[in-house]
């Protein structure tokens, strides 16, 4: 159960579009297009963004896609907002009632 | 509305325990699966057990398998978890989480937390 991998931190100016990555192994991203992912403001509960690769919440802005390739899954905003700033993490399920997370990147809006 | 309250945290010596309790309210409780989540200080969000809707099915990650356990009493719409053999690496923020409707596999209503801090 070792965390996927996420870049620590990325940026961009407002309107542009970044992608963070997300790799993990066959066992957990490769297995499944069971991938989340969670915005989390200082101080505040995470917030789900997207789900199974292609879903997204009632509510939540269509600037949020992602995407998945073999163990690795993306997450892409487009037209970044100053409100776009906050930690990501994106989820995988794992198999037998198991997920795991991972690290978490810091997106910075210029 | 809808909404998930965690509370048991606090402050214990490493080697105890403590239960937490999530109160879940404005749905169906027993219709979802439900997780727990936890973020060290400073930390990013692990993933430390999950429960299937009756409690029939349970996972934990291996860091916390053999000492904490996770339940639910659907009749009191609570979510538990019993954290046993407490080490200071178990000190963070613990969230409830519901599993998305007719997903099963992702968490789309969130607790603010309690706080759990092991120290001698």
């Amino acid at each position: 159960q070792s965390a996927l991998t996420q870049p620590a931190s990325v940026s961009g100016s407002p309107g542009q579009s970044i992608t963070i990555s997300c790799t993990g192994t066959s066992s957990d991203v490769g297995s499944y297009n069971l991938v989340s992912w969670y915005q989390q403001h200082p101080g505040k509960a995470p917030k789900l963004m997207i789900y199974d690769v292609t879903k997204r919440p009632s509510g939540v802005s269509n600037r949020f896609s992602d995407s998945k390739s073999g163990n690795t899954a993306s997450l892409t905003i487009s037209g970044l907002q100053a409100e776009d700033e906050a930690d990501y993490y994106c989820c995988s399920y794992a198999g037998s009632s198991t997920w795991v997370f991972g690290g978490g990147t810091k997106l910075t809006v210029l | 509305e809808v909404q998930l309250v965690e509370s048991g945290g606090g402050v214990v010596r490493p080697g105890g325990s403590l239960r937490l309790s999530c109160a879940a309210s404005g749905f169906t409780f027993d219709d979802y699966g439900m997780i727990w989540v936890r973020q060290a200080p400073g930390k990013g969000l692990e993933w430390v057990s999950a429960i299937n809707w009756n409690g029939g099915s349970t996972g934990y990650a291996e860091s916390v398998k053999g000492r904490f356990t996770i339940s639910r009493d659907n009749a009191k719409n609570s979510l538990y978890l019993q954290l046993n053999s407490l080490r200071a690496e178990d000190t963070a923020l613990y969230h409830c989480a519901r599993a998305v409707a007719g997903s099963e596999y992702a968490f789309d209503i969130w607790g603010q937390g309690t706080m759990v801090t092991v120290s001698s």
